[in-house]
């Protein structure tokens, strides 16, 4: 059982828009600024798509944005293009207990 | 450009220690940032193991305290995971990553390496 509740899938198609969804607590998502969503393709290493909720790593295309409320995290993706279907995983900091995860959301684009 | 590389063995005794080495290339860990250790069970979500720093300031999930150790190796640029009693429930994917500070955010990953825990 992961700490923070996201849909197992997420699907849309090239060049619509899809929000994924990451729930905690207020212990975590809806205590601290520190959420973080990953990009997994299998076999290959997990890459950071956003970090403290809403900012994006160099690199990272702005059709990926991040956002909050309350205890709920989202991830959105604009104009989906097909090497955006992956796995993504949400984490935020808990406090003593540091990081954790989600159990990871499987984004097919139809 | 930073990466990062784990080796050992893919299959371990029950009650035996997993251990894990993860090689750094493009950054010294002796600078700024945490180094950890993430896990996938198959089928289920990431858990993150623990993090240090290069102080020797080490950070473990509760879950697993117990049974965990991680270590830097500074001459050569890496840093180690030793999981001791293992179980069946502790076969899983294990990454190694840079740690932003521990919090959740790991700005560099692994490939991955595939640990099964069977006799």
């Amino acid at each position: 059982q992961s700490a923070l509740t996201q849909p197992p899938s997420a699907s849309g198609s090239p060049g619509q828009s899809v929000t994924i969804s990451c729930t905690g607590t207020s212990s975590d998502v809806g205590a601290y600024t520190y959420v973080s969503w990953y990009q997994h393709h299998p076999g290959k290493a997990p890459k950071l798509m956003i970090y403290e909720v809403s900012k994006r790593p160099s690199g990272v295309p702005d059709r990926f944005s991040g956002s909050k409320s309350g205890n709920t995290a989202s991830l959105t993706v604009s104009g989906l293009q097909t090497e955006d279907e992956a796995d993504y995983y949400c984490a935020s900091f808990a406090g003593t207990k540091r990081g954790v995860f989600g159990g990871g959301t499987k984004l097919t684009v139809l | 450009q930073v990466q990062l590389q784990e080796s050992g063995p893919g299959l371990v005794k029950p009650s035996e220690t997993l251990s894990l080495t993860c090689t750094v290339s493009g950054y010294s860990i002796s600078s700024t940032y945490y180094w950890g250790w993430i896990r996938q069970p198959p089928g289920k979500g990431l858990e993150w193991i623990g993090s240090m720093y290069q102080s020797g300031t080490t950070f473990y999930n509760p879950s697993l305290s117990s049974r965990v150790t991680i270590s830097l190796d500074t001459s050569n640029n890496q840093f180690s995971l030793n999981l001791r009693s293992v179980t069946a429930a502790d076969t899983a994917v294990y990454y190694c990553a840079r740690d932003r500070g521990v919090r959740g955010e790991f700005d560099y990953w692994g490939q991955g390496i595939l640990v099964a825990v069977s006799s």
